[in-house]
C-alpha cells in the first residue's frame, strides 16, 4: 500500500517557539492531505484539509494563524505550530489519499509534540 | 454531516475468544465505512472498508465487519483474538463526494488477556 511518512516523530520545544512537522507521500502524489490532532486516549479530530497549490481548509474552531499549513508540492505538506504553548502538546497525524483509490486514507506515523 | 458512535470505550477479552466491537453511524447520505487500528504511538492502519456491494467485508488479521443499513451499524468481529490484537480500534465514515473527509468514532481499546 501507499506510504505516508511524518517527521519528526517526537519533538520537545519551549513555550513561545514554533515547530514544523512534515508529512510526505513517499510513493504517490497527493493533491489532498489531512491533518488530525489526537489527545491522549481520545479520537482523532480533523484540523484541516491541505490542498496542493492553494490555501488549506480549516475545521471550525481551529486557529488558522496558530496552525499554519502549507502544501507546496504533490508529495509534501507541512504543519507549523506557531508560538507553541503547553496546551498545544498533542499527537499530530497526517494522512493522504492515493489518487484513484476511493475513500481510503493512508496515515503517517504521527508526531508527538511536547511544549514545556 | 456524519457522526460515529463506538459504544464501548474498552473491551477486555481473553486470548482465543471471539470479539465484537460495535459501531453505529449517523448520516443523511450514503457513506463509506472503515475500521482502522492504532498501536501505541503510531499512526492508523486500515483493517477493512465498505464501499458498496456485499455487506460482509473481510479485512486483514482475520477481522471482518458487516454493514447493516437499517440499523446504521458496522460492527467489527474476529472469531479468535491474539495478544497482538491489543490496540485501539477506530470506526470511521466519509461521504461519497467532495473531499471525503474521514470522521472518526471515539475509539475502542481492545485488551487481550492471556
Amino acid at each position: 500500500g501507499a506510504v505516508v511518512s511524518q517527521h519528526p516523530s517526537w519533538v520537545i520545544c519551549k513555550s513561545g517557539t514554533s515547530v514544523k512537522i512534515e508529512c510526505r507521500s513517499l510513493d504517490f502524489q497527493a493533491t489532498t492531505m489531512f491533518w488530525y490532532r489526537q489527545f491522549p486516549k481520545q479520537s482523532l479530530m480533523l484540523m484541516a484539509t491541505s490542498n496542493e497549490g492553494s490555501k488549506a481548509t480549516y475545521e471550525q474552531g481551529v486557529e488558522k494563524d496558530k496552525f499554519l499549513i502549507n502544501h507546496a508540492s504533490l508529495t509534501l505538506s507541512t504543519l507549523t505550530v506557531t508560538s507553541a504553548h503547553p496546551e498545544d502538546s498533542s499527537f499530530y497525524i497526517c494522512s493522504a489519499r492515493e489518487p484513484g483509490l476511493v475513500g481510503e486514507l493512508f496515515f503517517g506515523e504521527g508526531s508527538r509534540l511536547t511544549v514545556l | 454531516a456524519q457522526s460515529v458512535t463506538q459504544l464501548d470505550s474498552q473491551v477486555p477479552v481473553f486470548e482465543e475468544a471471539p470479539v465484537e466491537l460495535r459501531c453505529n453511524y449517523s448520516s443523511s447520505v450514503s457513506v463509506y465505512l472503515f475500521w482502522y487500528v492504532q498501536y501505541p504511538n503510531q499512526g492508523l492502519q486500515l483493517l477493512l472498508k465498505y464501499l458498496s456491494g456485499s455487506t460482509l467485508v473481510k479485512g486483514i488479521n482475520g477481522f471482518e465487519a458487516e454493514f447493516n443499513k437499517s440499523q446504521t451499524s458496522f460492527h467489527l468481529r474476529k472469531p479468535s483474538v491474539h495478544i497482538s490484537d491489543t490496540a485501539e480500534y477506530f470506526c470511521a465514515v466519509s461521504d461519497l463526494q467532495g473531499a471525503q473527509k474521514l470522521v472518526f468514532g471515539q475509539g475502542t481499546r481492545l485488551t487481550i488477556n492471556p
